[in-house]
């Protein structure tokens, strides 16, 4: 079965401060995507990445970036120099390859940006 | 383009009424999910369709609940009759062929009474 542990229920850190977000997932299987998605206080939920596990290099997206190690089955999201508008609630997710569509989401990490 | 578009935005109905939720998938896209999102589940899979086909309905809480996709532009969640424990945001999502990434509506925000 899948997992995924954000460990972090929330976290606040002040403006201008870097913060990385946790996420650790279990599958048996060999192939298979992890996600973040980002829910600001509007409710939409707003894609941000999506990792295959056969690629372990690591992205940045201007102040985003993610580390995907598989030694470690973790997918950790950090951003640079944080701004008011990361506030949100941010959630990975994993899904398998072949034959299961569905997303299992972790439980989510409330970020605050404090001004 | 037109991303996932869910109707209503915000319902709130009495219990026992029967409540219906619409979703229109990005065009092209071949998987339909229904997803739910409550405090204490934190956000499940409900239901989803390959090329309007049912494929793993095992999310659904109970016969109260019935998914449909009468065609592939147009799905609908139906809660009937609608109870006070299925108040939550209800989010449909689409995405193209497998391991794709899933694209999710703007939710319908449910509140039974």
């Amino acid at each position: 079965a899948q997992k995924v542990t954000q460990a972090q229920t929330e976290i606040s850190v002040v403006e201008k401060e870097d913060v990385t977000l946790d996420c650790v997932y279990e599958t048996r299987d060999t192939t298979y995507y992890l996600f973040w998605y980002k829910q600001p206080p509007s409710g939409e939920l707003v894609f941000l990445i999506r990792r295959n596990s056969f690629d372990e290099q690591n992205e940045i997206s201007g102040r985003y970036s993610w580390n995907f190690q598989k030694s470690t089955s973790s997918f950790n999201f950090t951003i640079t120099a944080s701004q008011v508008v990361d506030s949100a609630v941010y959630f990975c997710a994993l899904s398998e390859a072949w034959g299961n569509e569905k997303l299992t989401f972790g439980t989510g990490t409330r970020l605050t940006i404090i001004p | 383009d037109a991303g996932v578009i869910q109707s209503p935005r915000h319902e709130v109905t009495e219990m026992g009424q029967e409540v219906t939720l619409r979703c229109k998938p990005i065009s092209g896209h071949d998987y339909l999910f229904w997803y739910r999102q409550t405090m204490m589940r934190g956000l499940e899979l409900l239901i989803y369709f390959n090329n309007n086909v049912p494929i793993d309905d095992s999310g659904m809480p109970e016969d109260r609940f019935s998914a449909k996709m009468p065609n592939a532009s147009f799905s609908t969640l139906k809660i009937q009759p609608s109870e006070p424990r299925d108040s939550a945001v209800y989010f449909c999502a689409s995405s193209f062929r497998q391991g794709n990434t899933i694209y999710f509506g703007e939710g319908s925000w449910l509140t039974v009474v």
